[in-house]
């Protein structure tokens, strides 16, 4: 089975740009979700998708974050303007639906904003 | 507002030593709690699963602990192998659509 796919893997950006990383989940895994990993710290969640819809988005900075999961499966998160306490990894990770609750992560974009 | 402590934020140990790792929470209500284990540069991966019915589990040198009553879990690890050098996290879940907390993790390292 194939794991939760992301890219790119890396990225440096300068302040005011913008970015967007892509993520392609698990086939028939329906819940989808992106966290926000600052070095030390524990995964933070930004936005987890059912399908298609948003079920709780209420940590993401929307001013400069969005995201989208069209037709229910791949999923692109944004940032723009970028500012540089966004340096982070930013994590896929991707379940069935609940109560199901093991999240299946990719290996994360790691980006820095210089 | 659900948090959750680990304990201690990093640990060194020899090859072969045991040790525990520990997890306060107060997530409520309380469905699970899940320990991942988080090497360099990859993604978290489940290591095991406890429900609030459960006080011990094992899977293979992880043995997971659980006190509901007290909102405790401990993750011990026996015989340790390098491969083990890694962040350990403790996520308890509320069950349903509720917002999953991850711990800050601990972050061990196994030395030879």
């Amino acid at each position: 089975e194939a794991g939760v796919a992301q890219s790119p893997r890396y990225k440096i950006i300068e302040k005011r740009q913008s970015v967007a990383f892509w993520c392609n989940p698990i086939s028939g895994h329906a819940t989808l979700y992106w966290y926000q990993q600052i070095l030390g710290q524990g995964p933070k969640l930004l936005i987890q998708f059912q399908n298609n819809g948003v079920v709780d988005d209420s940590q993401l900075p929307k001013d400069r974050f969005s995201a989208e999961r069209l037709k229910g499966v791949d999923s692109t998160l944004k940032i723009q303007p970028a500012k540089l306490e966004d340096s982070a990894v930013y994590l896929c990770a991707s379940s069935h639906l609940p109560p199901d609750t093991e999240a299946f992560f990719g290996q994360g974009t790691r980006l820095t904003v210089v | 507002k659900n948090q959750v402590e680990q304990s201690p934020q990093s640990l060194i140990i020899l090859e072969g030593k045991n040790c525990t790792l520990q997890c306060n929470y107060t997530v409520s209500p309380f469905s699970n709690l899940r320990w991942y284990k988080q090497d360099t540069g990859r993604g978290p991966v489940s290591l095991t699963i406890m429900t609030f019915s459960e006080n011990t589990k094992s899977n293979g040198r992880y043995t997971a602990t659980l006190d509901a009553d007290t909102k405790q879990s401990s993750l011990h690890i026996t015989a340790s192998q390098l491969s083990d050098s890694a962040s350990y996290i403790c996520v308890p879940h509320s069950g349903g659509y509720q917002k999953v907390t991850f711990g800050t993790g601990t972050k061990l390292q196994v030395i030879p």
